[in-house]
């Protein structure tokens, strides 16, 4: 039982590339959503899924994209990268029937130069 | 829009002192209030509060909910060097229960 899984770890990627998060969870979780990190700040929701084929915008999501076409992965893209891109990259998953505890990845490192 | 602050934002404190950490929110649709430990990578966590009044533990950490005053204090005891990291105060709302963070208060313990 691995819980929650995020590839890659960390990424280099120049300006105006694209490329994809993956996060994968084992644990048959409803809910999965995607949260940035900067420096100073707390998490920042970026897009969520109430379940496979639904996703929803969350606080800060210009810029990303995502897609939840199976349960278990909810993946994020960035199709043309910028600098203030730059941030580390949570993944987390809950359960559903009223439990709040989300459950969190190892994060990706990402740096837009 | 939803605002969860943190205080301090940095504390200092030696093996065997006790630490409050404070937590304030404005958020619609409070769900429940939830507290992570993040040491290097991902967040961890601690407890999940719905009630007020209701005290949380676990070992030498404790928390509470005063949902009239919209806040949330984490207490750690007799503090160790492990004690050390930032810790993270988060509210649920929604019928997601999506997470609204606060900045975090960075915690090092000296030994």
């Amino acid at each position: 039982n691995a819980g929650v899984t995020q590839t890659p770890k960390f990424r280099v990627l120049k300006t105006g590339q694209s490329m994809t998060l993956l996060c994968a969870q084992d644990m048959n979780h409803e809910y999965m959503y995607w949260y940035r990190q900067d420096p100073g700040m707390g998490l920042r929701l970026i897009h969520y899924s109430v379940g496979e084929g639904t996703t929803a915008k969350g606080e800060v999501p210009d810029g990303y994209n995502v897609s939840r076409l199976k349960k278990q992965n909810f993946l994020l893209g960035l199709e043309s990268a910028a600098p203030s891109q730059t941030s580390v990259y949570f993944c987390a998953s809950r359960s559903s029937g009223g439990k709040e505890t989300q459950y969190f990845g190892p994060g990706t490192r990402l740096l837009v130069l | 829009e939803d605002k969860v602050v943190q205080s301090p934002l940095s504390l200092v404190v030696h093996e065997g002192d006790t630490v409050t950490l404070n937590c304030s929110y404005e958020v619609t649709n409070f769900r429940s209030l939830l507290w992570y430990k993040q040491e290097k990578k991902a967040p961890t966590f601690l407890f999940m509060l719905t009630s007020s009044g209701i005290e949380k533990k676990s070992g030498r950490l404790s928390s509470i909910l005063d949902k009239k005053e919209l806040s949330s204090i984490l207490n750690i005891t007799a503090t160790q060097t492990g004690d050390s990291a930032i810790y993270l105060c988060a509210v649920a709302s929604g019928s997601a229960r999506q997470l609204t963070f606060g900045s975090g208060t960075q915690l090092t313990v000296l030994p």
